[in-house]
C-alpha cells in the first residue's frame, strides 16, 4: 500500500511553546489529508479535513487558532499545536487519500506523533 | 449524522480459535463504506478489511472476513486461527459521502487479547 511518513514520532515540550508535525505522502499525491487525536485508551476523533491549496476545515470543538494546519503541497501537510499546554498532551495521527476519492479508497496512516507537553 | 458503535470494549482468545469483533453503524447516505482497522501498541494504523454498501458478498482478506447485515446495519469482523500477533486495539469505520469529504468516521475500539 501507499506509504504515508509522520515525523516526529515522539515529541516532549515545555508549556508554552509550539510544536510542529509533519505528514508526508511519499508515493501518492495526497490531495486531502486528516488530522487525527487519540487520547489514552479512546478512539481517533476527527480533527480536521485539509484539502491542498485551500484553508483545513475543522471539526467542531477543536479550536482552529490553537492548531493550525497547512497543507502546501500535495505531499505535505503540517499540524502545529501553538502554545501547547498539558492538556495538550495526546497521540496525532495523520491520513492521507490521493485524488480517487471513492467510498472504497482506504486512508493511510502515518506513524503517529506521541506529543507530551510538561 | 454518522456513527459507529462497538460495545466490546475487551475481548480474549485462545490462540488458533477464532473471534467475532462486534461493529454495528448508523447513516443515512446510501452509499458507504466500512473499514476495519488494527491498531498494535506502536499507534500505527493498519488496514485490515474492506466492505462497501452495495457489494452482496461478504469481503474476506485471509484470515479476516467482514459478516455485513446492511438490514441490521452491522459490520462484524472475524479473525480466523488467531495468533499471538493478533492481540491489538481493533477499530471499526465508516466512511460515506456526507459532508464532502469522505470522513472516516471511527468507533471506540474493542481490545483484542489472544492468550496462549
Amino acid at each position: 500500500g501507499a506509504v504515508v511518513s509522520q515525523h516526529p514520532s515522539r515529541v516532549i515540550c515545555k508549556s508554552g511553546t509550539s510544536v510542529k508535525i509533519e505528514c508526508r505522502s511519499l508515493d501518492f499525491q495526497a490531495t486531502t489529508m486528516f488530522w487525527y487525536r487519540q487520547f489514552p485508551k479512546q478512539s481517533l476523533m476527527l480533527m480536521a479535513t485539509s484539502n491542498e491549496g485551500s484553508k483545513a476545515t475543522y471539526e467542531q470543538g477543536v479550536e482552529k487558532d490553537k492548531f493550525l494546519i497547512n497543507h502546501a503541497s500535495l505531499t505535505l501537510s503540517t499540524l502545529t499545536v501553538t502554545s501547547a499546554h498539558p492538556e495538550d498532551s495526546s497521540f496525532y495521527i495523520c491520513s492521507a487519500r490521493g485524488p480517487i476519492q471513492g467510498a472504497n479508497t482506504e486512508a493511510f496512516f502515518g506513524q503517529g506523533t506521541r506529543l507530551t507537553v510538561v | 449524522a454518522q456513527k459507529i458503535t462497538q460495545t466490546q470494549p475487551g475481548m480474549f482468545v485462545q490462540e488458533k480459535e477464532a473471534v467475532t469483533l462486534d461493529c454495528t453503524y448508523d447513516t443515512s447516505d446510501q452509499s458507504y463504506g466500512l473499514f476495519w482497522y488494527k491498531q498494535p501498541s506502536s499507534g500505527e494504523m493498519i488496514f485490515l478489511i474492506y466492505q462497501g454498501s452495495y457489494d452482496e458478498q461478504n469481503a474476506t482478506e485471509g484470515r479476516y472476513s467482514l459478516n455485513f447485515q446492511k438490514a441490521r446495519k452491522s459490520a462484524n469482523l472475524v479473525i480466523s486461527a488467531s495468533q499471538l500477533g493478533d492481540s491489538a486495539m481493533y477499530f471499526c469505520a465508516m466512511r460515506g459521502f456526507s459532508g464532502g469529504y469522505n470522513k472516516l468516521i471511527f468507533g471506540a475500539g474493542t481490545r483484542l487479547a489472544v492468550h496462549p
